[in-house]
């Protein structure tokens, strides 16, 4: 039982390149986070998921697009790579109720510069 | 608006207490978190608090709720060089898709 699988793990990128996140969850679950974490300021949420072809802005969304098209799937891209971008970003997924436990991916390290 | 906020270091001997305390500022929270986050892992849930208990405990942690303060504290006893990490507290307002984090707890455990 994998959990939730984050792809890749590291990356650097130039300014203005693009690329894709991979979160991929096999718990079936309906809710899917993207979240980004920099230094003394906790985890800011990105964009989420609230079921398949489903998509929300977060508190941070700006210069990233997401996409579910399958619900075990939850893809976050950079059209074009910002040097504030540079971050360690993770997936999670949950549940609706308050009560159960978010699961996170290992997180993926990606630097723009 | 929504916040979290938590100290950023906190350092122990090995068989002491640990005490992380966090504050938050909405009174509508329902849920309230501890994460720990090892390094270059993702982070785990340790614990949690409904808004109406006062305490919780689970073999090493304790959890208070002070809701009038909106204080919230984890105690971990005898600490190990084990529990080294970051830990995060967060608050959940509407039952679970949107949670606030804090900005975590790096604890230092000395030999």
């Amino acid at each position: 039982n994998a959990g939730v699988t984050q792809t890749p793990k590291f990356r650097v990128l130039k300014t203005g390149q693009s690329m894709t996140l991979l979160c991929a969850q096999d718990m079936n679950h309906e809710y899917m986070y993207w979240y980004r974490q920099d230094p003394g300021m906790g985890l800011r949420l990105i964009h989420y998921s609230v079921g398949e072809g489903t998509t929300a802005k977060g508190e941070v969304p700006d210069g990233y697009n997401v996409s579910r098209l399958k619900k075990q799937n939850f893809l976050l891209g950079l059209e074009s790579a910002a040097p504030s971008q540079t971050s360690v970003y993770f997936c999670a997924t949950d549940e609706l109720d308050g009560d159960t436990e978010a699961f996170f991916g290992q997180g993926t390290r990606l630097t723009v510069v | 608006g929504e916040d979290v906020e938590q100290s950023l270091f906190l350092s122990v001997r090995e068989g002491d207490s640990s005490v992380i305390n966090c504050t938050y500022t909405d009174s509508s929270s329902t849920y309230l978190y501890w994460y720990k986050q090892e390094p270059g892992a993702g982070l785990q849930l340790l614990t949690y608090i409904f808004s109406n208990m006062d305490m919780k405990q689970d073999q090493r942690l304790t959890v208070l709720l002070n809701k009038k303060d909106k204080h919230l504290s984890l105690r971990i006893a005898d600490t190990q060089t084990g529990d080294s990490a970051i830990y995060f507290c967060a608050e959940s307002l509407t039952g679970g898709f949107k949670t606030i984090f804090g900005a975590g707890t790096r604890l230092f455990v000395k030999a």
